[in-house]
Protein backbone atom coordinates (compact mmCIF):
# COMPACT_ATOMS: atom_id res chain seq x y z
CA UNK A 1 0.00 0.00 0.00
CA UNK A 2 2.22 3.19 -1.11
CA UNK A 3 -0.83 5.30 -0.95
CA UNK A 4 -2.01 8.64 1.25
CA UNK A 5 -5.85 8.95 1.56
CA UNK A 6 -7.47 12.01 2.33
CA UNK A 7 -11.32 13.06 3.39
CA UNK A 8 -13.32 14.85 2.81
CA UNK A 9 -12.71 15.12 -0.72
CA UNK A 10 -14.66 18.82 -0.82
CA UNK A 11 -15.34 20.76 2.25
CA UNK A 12 -17.38 24.16 2.28
CA UNK A 13 -17.49 25.57 5.50
CA UNK A 14 -18.66 29.17 6.76
CA UNK A 15 -16.36 31.20 8.84
CA UNK A 16 -18.17 30.16 12.12
CA UNK A 17 -17.92 26.43 11.67
CA UNK A 18 -15.33 23.76 13.42
CA UNK A 19 -14.07 21.33 10.68
CA UNK A 20 -11.55 18.63 10.52
CA UNK A 21 -9.09 17.41 7.86
CA UNK A 22 -8.26 13.90 7.81
CA UNK A 23 -5.30 12.22 6.41
CA UNK A 24 -4.28 8.15 6.64
CA UNK A 25 -1.28 5.92 5.38
CA UNK A 26 -0.23 2.55 6.21
CA UNK A 27 3.45 2.60 4.66
CA UNK A 28 5.01 2.88 8.15
CA UNK A 29 5.81 6.33 7.27
CA UNK A 30 7.55 8.70 10.40
CA UNK A 31 6.95 11.80 8.98
CA UNK A 32 4.24 13.38 7.72
CA UNK A 33 3.29 17.07 6.47
CA UNK A 34 0.29 19.49 5.54
CA UNK A 35 0.57 21.73 2.69
CA UNK A 36 -1.57 24.51 1.67
CA UNK A 37 -1.96 25.16 -1.93
CA UNK A 38 -3.39 28.10 -4.28
CA UNK A 39 -4.75 27.74 -7.33
CA UNK A 40 -1.79 28.30 -9.89
CA UNK A 41 0.86 28.48 -7.02
CA UNK A 42 3.14 25.90 -5.31
CA UNK A 43 2.19 23.92 -2.75
CA UNK A 44 3.51 26.12 0.73
CA UNK A 45 4.41 24.00 3.71
CA UNK A 46 2.34 24.34 7.18
CA UNK A 47 3.48 21.75 9.41
CA UNK A 48 5.76 18.26 9.75
CA UNK A 49 5.05 15.83 12.44
CA UNK A 50 8.06 13.88 12.81
CA UNK A 51 7.28 10.55 15.37
CA UNK A 52 4.24 12.18 16.00
CA UNK A 53 5.83 15.11 17.48
CA UNK A 54 4.75 18.46 15.35
CA UNK A 55 8.61 19.48 14.90
CA UNK A 56 7.89 22.08 11.92
CA UNK A 57 5.12 24.98 12.28
CA UNK A 58 5.67 27.41 9.76
CA UNK A 59 4.33 30.66 11.49
CA UNK A 60 0.89 29.30 10.65
CA UNK A 61 -2.62 31.21 11.83
CA UNK A 62 -3.64 29.41 15.38
CA UNK A 63 -7.31 28.73 13.53
CA UNK A 64 -5.39 25.79 11.87
CA UNK A 65 -4.88 23.04 14.76
CA UNK A 66 -2.93 19.91 13.54
CA UNK A 67 -2.96 16.54 15.42
CA UNK A 68 -1.17 13.50 15.18
CA UNK A 69 -3.10 10.81 17.12
CA UNK A 70 -1.03 7.85 16.19
CA UNK A 71 1.45 6.92 12.99
CA UNK A 72 -0.77 6.75 10.75
CA UNK A 73 -3.13 9.47 11.40
CA UNK A 74 -2.71 13.38 10.91
CA UNK A 75 -5.61 15.63 11.30
CA UNK A 76 -6.00 19.41 10.56
CA UNK A 77 -8.46 21.17 13.19
CA UNK A 78 -10.16 24.26 11.28
CA UNK A 79 -11.88 27.11 13.30
CA UNK A 80 -13.15 30.59 12.51
CA UNK A 81 -11.30 30.75 9.03
CA UNK A 82 -11.25 33.04 6.80
CA UNK A 83 -12.13 33.28 2.69
CA UNK A 84 -8.34 33.32 2.37
CA UNK A 85 -8.29 30.54 3.51
CA UNK A 86 -10.17 28.62 0.85
CA UNK A 87 -7.42 26.44 -0.92
CA UNK A 88 -6.19 22.91 -1.62
CA UNK A 89 -4.97 21.29 1.34
CA UNK A 90 -2.71 18.39 0.81
CA UNK A 91 -1.38 15.73 3.16
CA UNK A 92 1.87 13.61 2.72
CA UNK A 93 4.20 11.22 4.30
CA UNK A 94 7.16 10.11 3.59
CA UNK A 95 10.37 7.89 5.69
CA UNK A 96 12.35 9.92 9.01
CA UNK A 97 15.65 8.99 7.47
CA UNK A 98 17.75 12.34 6.48
CA UNK A 99 20.26 9.93 4.58
CA UNK A 100 18.18 9.16 1.69
CA UNK A 101 16.09 11.34 -0.99
CA UNK A 102 13.32 10.85 1.06
CA UNK A 103 10.41 10.86 -1.20
CA UNK A 104 7.50 12.22 0.37
CA UNK A 105 4.05 10.79 -1.03
CA UNK A 106 1.09 13.21 -1.49
CA UNK A 107 -2.55 12.53 -1.03
CA UNK A 108 -5.53 13.60 -3.19
CA UNK A 109 -5.86 16.80 -1.07
CA UNK A 110 -8.56 18.00 0.16
CA UNK A 111 -10.73 21.38 -1.80
CA UNK A 112 -11.94 23.41 0.74
CA UNK A 113 -13.52 26.65 0.55
CA UNK A 114 -14.90 28.99 2.88
CA UNK A 115 -17.66 31.51 2.57
CA UNK B 1 12.65 34.82 0.60
CA UNK B 2 14.24 33.89 -3.13
CA UNK B 3 11.37 32.05 -4.97
CA UNK B 4 12.43 28.60 -6.82
CA UNK B 5 11.66 30.05 -10.47
CA UNK B 6 10.63 28.04 -12.93
CA UNK B 7 8.81 29.65 -16.50
CA UNK B 8 5.04 29.37 -16.34
CA UNK B 9 3.98 27.72 -19.13
CA UNK B 10 5.40 25.33 -22.13
CA UNK B 11 3.62 23.77 -25.05
CA UNK B 12 5.03 21.08 -27.30
CA UNK B 13 3.77 19.18 -29.92
CA UNK B 14 3.14 15.14 -29.29
CA UNK B 15 6.42 13.19 -29.48
CA UNK B 16 8.74 16.28 -29.84
CA UNK B 17 10.84 17.04 -26.51
CA UNK B 18 9.93 18.97 -24.23
CA UNK B 19 12.83 21.09 -21.38
CA UNK B 20 11.48 22.80 -18.35
CA UNK B 21 14.10 24.89 -16.45
CA UNK B 22 14.41 25.59 -12.89
CA UNK B 23 16.38 27.86 -11.27
CA UNK B 24 16.66 27.18 -7.32
CA UNK B 25 18.08 29.38 -4.72
CA UNK B 26 20.26 27.26 -2.07
CA UNK B 27 23.25 26.07 -3.40
CA UNK B 28 23.75 23.56 -0.66
CA UNK B 29 20.04 21.89 -1.06
CA UNK B 30 21.51 18.08 -1.14
CA UNK B 31 18.55 16.71 -3.10
CA UNK B 32 16.84 18.00 -5.84
CA UNK B 33 13.41 16.56 -7.57
CA UNK B 34 10.59 17.32 -9.97
CA UNK B 35 7.13 16.81 -9.15
CA UNK B 36 4.09 16.19 -11.38
CA UNK B 37 0.96 17.19 -10.65
CA UNK B 38 -2.30 16.60 -12.74
CA UNK B 39 -5.46 18.42 -12.37
CA UNK B 40 -7.35 17.61 -9.13
CA UNK B 41 -4.96 15.66 -7.88
CA UNK B 42 -1.87 15.70 -5.38
CA UNK B 43 1.83 15.64 -6.42
CA UNK B 44 3.76 12.49 -7.40
CA UNK B 45 7.69 12.19 -7.62
CA UNK B 46 8.98 11.70 -11.04
CA UNK B 47 12.59 11.86 -10.41
CA UNK B 48 15.10 13.04 -8.06
CA UNK B 49 19.03 13.98 -8.01
CA UNK B 50 21.49 14.08 -5.52
CA UNK B 51 23.56 17.27 -5.40
CA UNK B 52 26.87 15.91 -6.59
CA UNK B 53 25.34 14.61 -9.75
CA UNK B 54 25.43 16.44 -13.10
CA UNK B 55 22.99 14.31 -14.97
CA UNK B 56 19.97 11.49 -14.33
CA UNK B 57 18.42 9.23 -16.69
CA UNK B 58 15.20 7.65 -16.54
CA UNK B 59 13.60 6.00 -19.22
CA UNK B 60 12.44 9.26 -20.97
CA UNK B 61 13.43 11.61 -18.14
CA UNK B 62 16.78 13.32 -18.27
CA UNK B 63 17.62 15.70 -15.47
CA UNK B 64 20.52 18.27 -15.48
CA UNK B 65 22.27 20.01 -12.58
CA UNK B 66 24.58 22.84 -13.04
CA UNK B 67 25.13 23.70 -9.72
CA UNK B 68 27.14 26.87 -10.23
CA UNK B 69 24.67 28.41 -11.69
CA UNK B 70 21.72 26.72 -9.41
CA UNK B 71 20.41 25.25 -12.55
CA UNK B 72 18.25 22.49 -12.84
CA UNK B 73 16.26 21.11 -15.78
CA UNK B 74 14.02 18.24 -16.84
CA UNK B 75 14.31 16.66 -20.09
CA UNK B 76 11.09 14.39 -21.18
CA UNK B 77 11.58 12.56 -24.71
CA UNK B 78 8.93 11.88 -26.88
CA UNK B 79 6.60 13.86 -25.06
CA UNK B 80 2.86 12.67 -24.74
CA UNK B 81 -0.41 13.92 -24.12
CA UNK B 82 -0.63 12.02 -20.89
CA UNK B 83 2.65 14.62 -19.77
CA UNK B 84 0.01 17.19 -19.87
CA UNK B 85 0.40 18.80 -16.43
CA UNK B 86 2.01 20.97 -13.96
CA UNK B 87 5.87 19.84 -12.94
CA UNK B 88 7.60 21.57 -9.91
CA UNK B 89 10.98 21.11 -9.08
CA UNK B 90 12.04 21.20 -5.42
CA UNK B 91 14.96 21.65 -3.25
CA UNK B 92 15.20 19.72 0.35
CA UNK B 93 16.40 22.00 2.72
CA UNK B 94 19.78 20.88 4.30
CA UNK B 95 19.08 22.16 7.55
CA UNK B 96 17.05 18.93 8.53
CA UNK B 97 13.36 18.37 8.91
CA UNK B 98 12.43 17.19 5.62
CA UNK B 99 11.59 20.98 4.49
CA UNK B 100 10.84 20.73 0.61
CA UNK B 101 10.75 24.38 -0.69
CA UNK B 102 8.85 24.51 -4.11
CA UNK B 103 9.33 26.31 -7.42
CA UNK B 104 6.70 28.11 -9.18
CA UNK B 105 5.75 25.54 -11.45
CA UNK B 106 5.36 24.96 -15.07
CA UNK B 107 2.21 23.68 -16.87
CA UNK B 108 3.14 21.50 -19.95
CA UNK B 109 0.45 21.33 -22.74
CA UNK B 110 0.75 18.88 -25.16
CA UNK B 111 -0.67 19.37 -28.42
CA UNK B 112 -1.34 17.06 -31.05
Amino acid sequence: DTEVTQTPKHLVMGMTNKKSLKCEQHMGHRAMYWYKQKAKKPPELMFVYSYEKLSINESVPSRFSPECPNSSLLNLHLHALQPEDSALYLCASSQEDTSSYNEQFFGPGTRLTVL
Amino acid sequence: GEDVEQSLFLSVREGDSSVINCTYTDSSSTYLYWYKQEPGAGLQLLTYIFSNMDMKQDQRLTVLLNKKDKHLSLRIADTQTGDSAIYFCAELSPGGGNKLTFGTGTQLKVEL
